[in-house]
C-alpha cells in the first residue's frame, strides 16, 4: 500500500524559506506512471495546487507561486520536496504531498499524506 | 485560470437521503473533473475522476456526472461516514484548481 508522509518545521519565520520533505513508501518515485505533488490548505479554506515534479526533475508550478516555489526529487531516498521562499502570514497552511496522476483524462490526486501544519509567525 | 464554483456551500441531509452537489467550471474542461471527499483534520480522499469514473474501492453510492462546464455529484443513499467536505478539481489545464468545498451536515 502506498504512503505518503510530510516532514519538515511546523514552524517558519516571516521572509525566511519553508522546506517540507515527503517520503513515498510502499511504491517507487521513480515510476514511469505517476508525478508527485504538493498541494495546501490555508486553516478553514480551500485547496490550493503548488506544484508537481517528475522523477526525471521536470517540474509544473502554479504560476501564482511559482516566483517563490522549487521543487525537488531525491530518487535514491524514495522523496521529493518542496521549497518556498520568502513566506508571509498568508503561507500559513496545511502541505499535503500526493501522487499526481497525469495520463490524459485520468489526471489526479489518487494517494495523499496526512498534512502537516507550517505556521509563519515570528 | 480556470475557475471552479461549486453549490451549495454547504448543505444539510439526513441518512438515507440522496444528495446532488454541482461544480461549475468558468470555461469548458470537457469531462477534466474529479471529486475528492474530506473529513475534518483528514487529508482529501479521492472518489471520482474522469467526471463519472468510480475510484476503486469507492462505494456505488457515489456517482458523477457532466461535460463541458457543468458537473454533479450524487450520492444516492446517505450514509453516516458520507458526512464531510467535498471538492471538485479541474485538470484539463495549469494550474490544477478546485471549488471551494460544499460541505454536507447531518440535518
Amino acid at each position: 500500500q502506498l504512503q505518503l508522509q510530510e516532514s519538515g518545521p511546523g514552524l517558519v519565520k516571516p521572509s525566511e524559506t519553508l522546506s517540507l520533505t515527503c517520503t513515498v513508501s510502499g511504491g517507487a518515485i521513480s515510476s514511469s506512471s505517476y508525478y508527485w505533488g504538493w498541494i495546501r490548505q490555508p486553516p478553514g479554506k480551500g485547496l490550493e495546487w503548488i506544484g508537481t515534479i517528475y522523477y526525471s526533475g521536470s517540474t509544473y508550478c502554479n504560476p501564482s507561486l511559482k516566483s517563490r516555489v522549487t521543487i525537488s526529487v531525491d530518487t535514491s531516498e524514495n522523496q521529493f520536496s518542496l521549497k518556498v521562499s520568502s513566506v508571509t502570514a498568508a503561507d500559513t497552511a496545511v502541505y499535503y504531498c500526493a501522487r499526481h496522476s497525469r495520463t490524459g483524462v485520468e489526471n489526479y490526486f489518487d494517494y495523499w499524506g496526512q498534512g502537516t501544519l507550517v505556521t509563519v509567525s515570528s | 485560470d480556470i475557475q471552479m464554483t461549486q453549490s451549495p456551500s454547504s448543505l444539510s441531509a439526513s441518512a438515507g437521503d440522496r444528495v446532488t452537489i454541482t461544480c461549475r467550471a468558468s470555461q469548458s474542461i470537457s469531462n477534466y473533473l474529479n471529486w475528492y471527499q474530506q473529513k475534518p483534520g483528514k487529508a482529501p480522499k479521492f472518489l471520482i475522476y474522469a467526471a463519472s469514473s468510480l475510484q476503486s474501492g469507492v462505494p456505488s453510492r457515489f456517482s458523477g456526472s457532466g461535460s463541458g462546464t457543468d458537473f454533479t455529484l450524487t450520492i444516492s443513499s446517505l450514509q453516516p461516514e458520507d458526512f464531510a467536505t467535498y471538492y471538485c478539481q479541474q485538470s484539463y489545464s495549469t494550474p490544477a484548481t478546485f471549488g471551494q468545498g460544499t460541505k454536507l451536515e447531518i440535518k
